[in-house]
């Protein structure tokens, strides 16, 4: 069975100040990893993916992820935040299945950038 | 090229009601997937389909919900008798060649509200 978790429920970070926002999974196939930010009464924003390759994976408005297949995770990064980062970000992930590929969200993070 | 259209953005619906969801994928998109936001919830995979035919509706619950894409036209939701638990964030995704590998494009939602 895939599951994927979110750490933190709520992450409050100062402005400018780097955040790191978790998330775990498992699968016992590969998998697609995907982080998407939902900005209020919007829809979502794919941020960034990773598909194979290199680990370290860089996406939109400064933000990165690094995928680590011993540890079953796909945490986001950045390093110096603004106002504007408020937002909820979803980690999703995608396996093959015997009906193609199905997709699984983690129950969000909500980043709350104070000044 | 709009992107993915939903319509309504918001929708009242008293109990008993029907309720129905349109989306319009993105230009060249032939695959949609229907996902719910309950309050304070991430996405919960509803059902994917392709023109004229459903693939995958294991996250549908088994009474009052249906959907549709039709050769012509936007695919629907459509929620008959609607009950206050209904009421959420419903997200349209699309993508252009079969499920997940490269992420999805999602719709601003509809937010159906029950009274």
């Amino acid at each position: 069975a895939q599951s994927v978790t979110q750490l933190d429920s709520q992450v409050p970070v100062f402005e400018e100040a780097p955040v790191e926002l978790r998330c775990n999974y498992s699968s016992s196939v590969s998998v697609y990893l995907f982080w998407y930010v939902q900005y209020p009464n919007q829809g979502l924003q794919l941020l960034l993916k990773y598909l194979s390759g290199s680990t370290l994976v860089k996406g939109i408005n400064g933000f990165e992820a690094e995928f680590n297949k011993s540890q079953t995770s796909f945490h986001l990064r950045k390093p110096s935040v603004h106002i504007s980062d408020t937002a909820e970000y979803f980690c999703a992930v995608s396996e093959r299945g015997t009906g193609g590929f199905k997709t699984i969200f983690g129950a969000g993070t909500r980043l709350f950038v104070k000044a | 090229n709009a992107g993915v259209m939903q319509n309504p953005r918001h929708l009242v619906r008293r109990r008993g009601q029907e309720a129905r969801l349109r989306c319009s994928p993105m230009k060249g998109h032939s695959h949609v997937y229907w996902y719910r936001q309950l309050p304070e919830e991430g996405l919960k995979f509803m059902v994917y389909l392709q023109k004229e035919n459903i693939i995958d509706e294991s996250g549908m619950p088994k009474e009052r919900f249906s959907a549709e894409f039709p050769k012509e036209g936007p695919s629907i939701l459509r929620i008959q008798q609607v009950v206050r638990g209904d009421s959420a964030a419903y997200f349209c995704a699309s993508s252009p060649q079969g499920p997940d590998s490269y992420g999805y494009t999602f719709g601003s939602g509809t937010r159906l509200t029950v009274v």
